[in-house]
Protein backbone atom coordinates (compact mmCIF):
# COMPACT_ATOMS: atom_id res chain seq x y z
CA UNK A 1 0.00 0.00 0.00
CA UNK A 2 0.75 3.34 -0.90
CA UNK A 3 2.54 5.13 2.18
CA UNK A 4 4.88 8.28 3.07
CA UNK A 5 6.46 8.24 6.17
CA UNK A 6 7.83 11.38 7.62
CA UNK A 7 10.95 11.74 9.68
CA UNK A 8 10.37 12.76 13.94
CA UNK A 9 9.24 16.00 15.79
CA UNK A 10 11.69 18.76 16.20
CA UNK A 11 12.50 21.32 18.59
CA UNK A 12 14.56 24.24 17.38
CA UNK A 13 15.95 28.06 18.10
CA UNK A 14 14.73 30.54 16.37
CA UNK A 15 17.49 31.46 13.82
CA UNK A 16 18.56 28.00 13.38
CA UNK A 17 17.17 25.03 10.61
CA UNK A 18 15.37 22.11 10.33
CA UNK A 19 15.41 19.24 7.63
CA UNK A 20 11.83 16.98 7.40
CA UNK A 21 12.42 13.78 5.54
CA UNK A 22 9.79 12.03 3.69
CA UNK A 23 10.06 8.28 2.83
CA UNK A 24 7.65 7.25 0.07
CA UNK A 25 6.51 3.63 -0.41
CA UNK A 26 4.04 1.90 -2.66
CA UNK A 27 4.22 3.20 -5.99
CA UNK A 28 6.99 3.90 -8.44
CA UNK A 29 8.21 7.31 -7.11
CA UNK A 30 9.26 9.45 -9.89
CA UNK A 31 5.64 9.58 -11.06
CA UNK A 32 4.50 11.78 -8.85
CA UNK A 33 5.29 15.05 -7.92
CA UNK A 34 5.32 15.65 -4.22
CA UNK A 35 4.78 18.50 -2.00
CA UNK A 36 4.76 19.85 1.07
CA UNK A 37 2.03 21.28 2.87
CA UNK A 38 1.96 23.25 6.61
CA UNK A 39 -0.70 23.91 9.13
CA UNK A 40 0.14 26.25 11.95
CA UNK A 41 -1.99 25.23 15.44
CA UNK A 42 -5.50 25.84 14.97
CA UNK A 43 -4.80 27.11 11.35
CA UNK A 44 -5.56 26.35 8.12
CA UNK A 45 -3.37 24.42 5.63
CA UNK A 46 -0.53 26.50 3.84
CA UNK A 47 1.30 25.11 0.58
CA UNK A 48 5.18 25.34 0.73
CA UNK A 49 5.91 24.35 -2.68
CA UNK A 50 6.31 21.12 -4.99
CA UNK A 51 9.05 19.16 -6.08
CA UNK A 52 9.26 16.72 -8.84
CA UNK A 53 11.20 13.64 -8.42
CA UNK A 54 12.02 12.56 -11.55
CA UNK A 55 14.45 15.33 -12.23
CA UNK A 56 14.49 17.29 -8.74
CA UNK A 57 12.75 20.69 -10.29
CA UNK A 58 10.82 22.76 -7.74
CA UNK A 59 9.01 25.40 -7.46
CA UNK A 60 8.22 27.25 -3.96
CA UNK A 61 5.73 29.96 -2.53
CA UNK A 62 7.03 33.47 -3.05
CA UNK A 63 6.54 33.57 0.93
CA UNK A 64 8.94 30.95 1.59
CA UNK A 65 11.35 31.74 -1.29
CA UNK A 66 15.11 31.73 -0.37
CA UNK A 67 14.09 29.98 2.86
CA UNK A 68 12.88 26.60 1.93
CA UNK A 69 14.59 24.16 0.31
CA UNK A 70 13.02 20.52 -1.54
CA UNK A 71 15.82 17.80 -2.57
CA UNK A 72 15.08 14.14 -2.99
CA UNK A 73 17.30 11.30 -3.43
CA UNK A 74 15.93 9.05 -5.88
CA UNK A 75 18.09 5.64 -4.19
CA UNK A 76 15.65 5.79 -0.81
CA UNK A 77 13.03 7.43 -2.88
CA UNK A 78 12.52 10.14 -0.03
CA UNK A 79 12.11 13.92 -0.40
CA UNK A 80 13.63 16.30 2.17
CA UNK A 81 12.15 20.05 3.34
CA UNK A 82 14.78 21.96 4.82
CA UNK A 83 13.64 25.32 6.34
CA UNK A 84 16.03 28.07 7.44
CA UNK A 85 15.88 30.61 9.28
CA UNK A 86 13.07 29.31 11.47
CA UNK A 87 10.68 31.98 13.41
CA UNK A 88 8.59 31.41 16.18
CA UNK A 89 5.63 31.77 12.80
CA UNK A 90 6.79 28.41 11.33
CA UNK A 91 5.75 26.64 14.22
CA UNK A 92 3.50 24.18 12.45
CA UNK A 93 2.72 20.52 11.37
CA UNK A 94 4.72 20.08 8.12
CA UNK A 95 3.48 17.09 5.58
CA UNK A 96 4.47 15.52 2.55
CA UNK A 97 1.81 14.92 0.04
CA UNK A 98 1.48 12.73 -2.99
CA UNK A 99 0.62 14.33 -6.85
CA UNK A 100 -1.41 17.01 -7.83
CA UNK A 101 -4.29 16.29 -6.08
CA UNK A 102 -2.41 15.59 -2.94
CA UNK A 103 -4.09 12.23 -2.64
CA UNK A 104 -1.80 10.58 -0.01
CA UNK A 105 -0.29 12.35 3.17
CA UNK A 106 2.30 11.53 5.22
CA UNK A 107 1.24 11.82 9.11
CA UNK A 108 3.05 15.01 9.71
CA UNK A 109 6.29 16.52 11.62
CA UNK A 110 6.00 19.10 14.26
CA UNK A 111 8.46 21.75 14.10
CA UNK A 112 8.19 23.65 16.96
CA UNK A 113 10.37 27.07 17.32
CA UNK A 114 11.03 28.35 20.63
CA UNK A 115 13.86 30.00 22.29
CA UNK B 1 -2.86 33.95 -6.24
CA UNK B 2 -6.15 32.58 -6.43
CA UNK B 3 -7.96 33.48 -3.26
CA UNK B 4 -10.28 30.53 -1.94
CA UNK B 5 -13.14 32.06 0.31
CA UNK B 6 -15.31 28.98 2.02
CA UNK B 7 -18.79 29.35 3.30
CA UNK B 8 -19.95 29.07 5.82
CA UNK B 9 -17.22 29.13 8.40
CA UNK B 10 -18.67 26.77 10.88
CA UNK B 11 -22.19 24.39 9.94
CA UNK B 12 -24.09 22.89 12.60
CA UNK B 13 -26.15 20.30 11.36
CA UNK B 14 -27.51 17.14 12.95
CA UNK B 15 -27.08 13.69 11.51
CA UNK B 16 -29.20 12.22 9.06
CA UNK B 17 -29.29 16.17 7.36
CA UNK B 18 -27.79 17.49 3.89
CA UNK B 19 -24.83 19.44 4.13
CA UNK B 20 -23.85 22.35 1.52
CA UNK B 21 -20.44 23.53 1.18
CA UNK B 22 -19.18 26.60 -0.60
CA UNK B 23 -15.80 27.30 -2.43
CA UNK B 24 -15.72 30.56 -4.38
CA UNK B 25 -12.66 31.40 -6.01
CA UNK B 26 -11.56 35.03 -6.55
CA UNK B 27 -11.26 33.88 -10.68
CA UNK B 28 -11.93 31.28 -12.53
CA UNK B 29 -9.95 27.84 -11.34
CA UNK B 30 -7.82 26.29 -14.43
CA UNK B 31 -9.48 23.09 -15.75
CA UNK B 32 -11.47 22.74 -12.63
CA UNK B 33 -8.20 21.83 -10.95
CA UNK B 34 -10.48 22.01 -7.03
CA UNK B 35 -10.49 19.44 -4.32
CA UNK B 36 -12.14 19.01 -1.14
CA UNK B 37 -10.68 17.23 1.74
CA UNK B 38 -11.80 16.18 5.10
CA UNK B 39 -9.60 16.45 8.36
CA UNK B 40 -10.13 15.06 11.68
CA UNK B 41 -8.65 16.16 15.11
CA UNK B 42 -5.41 15.45 15.06
CA UNK B 43 -5.29 13.65 11.86
CA UNK B 44 -3.96 14.34 8.26
CA UNK B 45 -6.17 15.58 5.83
CA UNK B 46 -8.26 13.07 3.39
CA UNK B 47 -8.67 13.37 -0.38
CA UNK B 48 -12.66 13.27 -0.73
CA UNK B 49 -13.38 14.94 -4.08
CA UNK B 50 -10.94 16.33 -6.76
CA UNK B 51 -11.39 17.25 -10.47
CA UNK B 52 -14.46 19.56 -8.80
CA UNK B 53 -16.81 16.23 -9.04
CA UNK B 54 -14.48 12.99 -8.89
CA UNK B 55 -14.85 11.33 -5.99
CA UNK B 56 -11.30 9.74 -4.73
CA UNK B 57 -11.16 5.97 -4.32
CA UNK B 58 -12.90 4.79 -1.41
CA UNK B 59 -14.90 7.92 -0.85
CA UNK B 60 -18.41 7.10 -0.24
CA UNK B 61 -21.12 8.09 -2.65
CA UNK B 62 -22.75 10.66 0.06
CA UNK B 63 -20.44 12.35 -0.61
CA UNK B 64 -20.61 15.06 -4.31
CA UNK B 65 -19.19 17.37 -5.72
CA UNK B 66 -20.33 20.03 -8.29
CA UNK B 67 -19.21 23.37 -9.24
CA UNK B 68 -17.36 25.12 -12.24
CA UNK B 69 -15.64 28.48 -13.06
CA UNK B 70 -15.41 30.20 -9.43
CA UNK B 71 -17.92 28.61 -7.67
CA UNK B 72 -17.41 25.03 -6.26
CA UNK B 73 -19.91 23.41 -3.76
CA UNK B 74 -18.94 19.87 -1.59
CA UNK B 75 -22.61 18.32 -0.43
CA UNK B 76 -22.94 15.33 2.35
CA UNK B 77 -26.03 13.86 1.20
CA UNK B 78 -27.33 12.45 4.27
CA UNK B 79 -24.65 13.08 7.57
CA UNK B 80 -23.36 9.94 9.50
CA UNK B 81 -21.81 10.45 12.76
CA UNK B 82 -17.89 10.59 11.23
CA UNK B 83 -18.55 13.16 8.99
CA UNK B 84 -18.52 15.80 11.72
CA UNK B 85 -14.77 17.54 10.60
CA UNK B 86 -13.36 20.03 9.27
CA UNK B 87 -13.22 20.80 5.36
CA UNK B 88 -11.06 22.46 3.19
CA UNK B 89 -10.94 23.27 -0.52
CA UNK B 90 -8.22 23.65 -2.75
CA UNK B 91 -6.78 24.88 -6.66
CA UNK B 92 -3.99 23.20 -7.88
CA UNK B 93 -4.89 24.61 -11.47
CA UNK B 94 -3.00 28.08 -11.06
CA UNK B 95 1.04 27.06 -11.41
CA UNK B 96 2.95 27.77 -9.06
CA UNK B 97 0.44 28.91 -6.54
CA UNK B 98 -1.83 26.64 -5.02
CA UNK B 99 -3.98 27.60 -2.48
CA UNK B 100 -6.28 26.01 0.27
CA UNK B 101 -9.47 27.68 1.52
CA UNK B 102 -9.51 28.76 5.16
CA UNK B 103 -11.84 25.62 6.20
CA UNK B 104 -15.75 24.75 6.88
CA UNK B 105 -16.14 23.49 10.33
CA UNK B 106 -19.14 20.78 10.28
CA UNK B 107 -20.33 20.42 13.88
CA UNK B 108 -22.97 18.82 14.97
CA UNK B 109 -26.16 20.32 15.78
Amino acid sequence: QIQLMQSGAEVKKPGASVKVSCRASGYTFTSYYMQWVRQAPGQGLEWMGIINPRDGSTTYAQKLQGRVTMTRDTSTSTVHMELSSLRSEDTAVYYCVRDMTLDYWGQGTLVTVSS
Amino acid sequence: EIVLTQSPGTLSLSPGERATLSCRASQSVSSNYLAWYQQKPGQAPRLLIYGASSRATGIPDRFSGSGSGADFTLTISRLEPEDFAVYFCHQYGSSPMYTFGQGTKLEIK
